[in-house]
C-alpha cells in the first residue's frame, strides 16, 4: 500500500506570495493532519481534517488555511508568506482521526523556503 | 494544554551498547496515547512504538521497548542492540481523545557509533 505523498517536496517563494501544498494519504485514511516543523519551534500542530470537516486547529494566524476533499486529499494554503514561514511542512494520515485505534502516518514532508 | 519534554538534546551509542532515551509529559486527560518517533535525515517521520496509557504493560517492538510510568508521567525509550541505522532524530508524542493532535517533544539526537 502506497504512503502518504506530499506535493511538491521542494518550494522556495518570496515573501508577500501564497503557497499551496497538497497532501494524498495512504488509501482508506480518512484523517489528515498538518504540523509545521522548525528549529527554533519544533513540531507545531497546524489543523485536522476529517471526511471534508476541520476538526481540531492549532495556535496558528488565519494566513493559513486547508481544506480536504471527498476523496481524502488535502491541501494547506498560506497566504501572505513571511520569513518565519520557512519549514518543513509535515502531512500525516489515520484512518479514522481517533486516538483509540489510530496511528497517525506521516509524509515525507514539503520544504518552503521563503525569501 | 499538554506539554511534552525531552531533556537530552543528543545522546551518542555505540552499536549493539544499549539506550535509553528519557520523556516527560504533562497532561489533563485521564485517557491518552503517547508515541515516539524516528526522524532519519531523510525528515520522514517513522512511528517507532506507541503506548496506550490505559495499558500498564510495556510496549515492545523489536529491539524497542518503552519504560512507562503512568504516575510520574515518564515514558521513555530503550534501544537494545544499537545499530548504525538507528542514528536519527527521535521524538515523544502525546495526544488525546479530547482532539486529534500530536503534541511532540523538541526531540533527542541520536548518535550511533561503531
Amino acid at each position: 500500500k502506497a504512503g502518504v505523498t506530499q506535493t511538491p517536496r521542494y518550494l522556495i517563494k518570496t515573501r508577500g506570495q501564497q503557497v499551496t501544498l497538497s497532501c494524498s494519504p495512504i488509501s482508506g485514511h480518512r484523517s489528515v493532519s498538518w504540523y509545521q516543523q522548525t528549529p527554533g519551534q519544533g513540531l507545531q500542530f497546524l489543523f485536522e481534517y476529517f471526511s471534508e470537516t476541520q476538526r481540531n486547529k492549532g495556535n496558528f494566524p488565519g494566513r493559513f488555511s486547508g481544506r480536504q476533499f471527498s476523496n481524502s486529499r488535502s491541501e494547506m494554503n498560506v497566504s501572505t508568506l513571511e520569513l518565519g514561514d520557512s519549514a518543513l511542512y509535515l502531512c500525516a494520515s489515520s484512518l479514522f482521526g481517533t486516538s483509540e485505534i489510530d496511528t497517525q502516518y506521516f509524509g515525507p514532508g514539503t520544504r518552503l523556503t521563503v525569501l | 494544554a499538554q506539554t511534552v519534554t525531552q531533556s537530552q538534546p543528543e545522546m551518542s551509542v555505540q552499536e549493539a551498547e544499549t539506550v535509553t532515551l528519557s520523556c516527560t509529559y504533562d497532561t489533563s486527560e485521564s485517557d491518552y496515547y503517547l508515541f515516539w518517533y524516528k526522524q532519519p535525515p531523510s525528515r520522514q517521520m517513522i512511528l517507532v512504538i506507541r503506548q496506550e496509557a490505559y495499558k500498564q504493560q510495556n510496549a515492545t517492538e523489536n529491539r524497542f521497548s518503552v519504560n512507562f510510568q503512568k504516575a510520574a508521567k515518564s515514558f521513555s525509550l530503550k534501544i537494545s542492540d544499537s545499530q548504525l541505522g538507528d542514528a536519527a532524530m527521535y521524538f515523544c508524542a502525546c495526544t488525546s481523545n479530547s482532539g486529534y493532535a500530536l503534541n511532540f517533544g523538541k526531540g533527542t539526537s541520536l548518535l550511533v557509533t561503531p
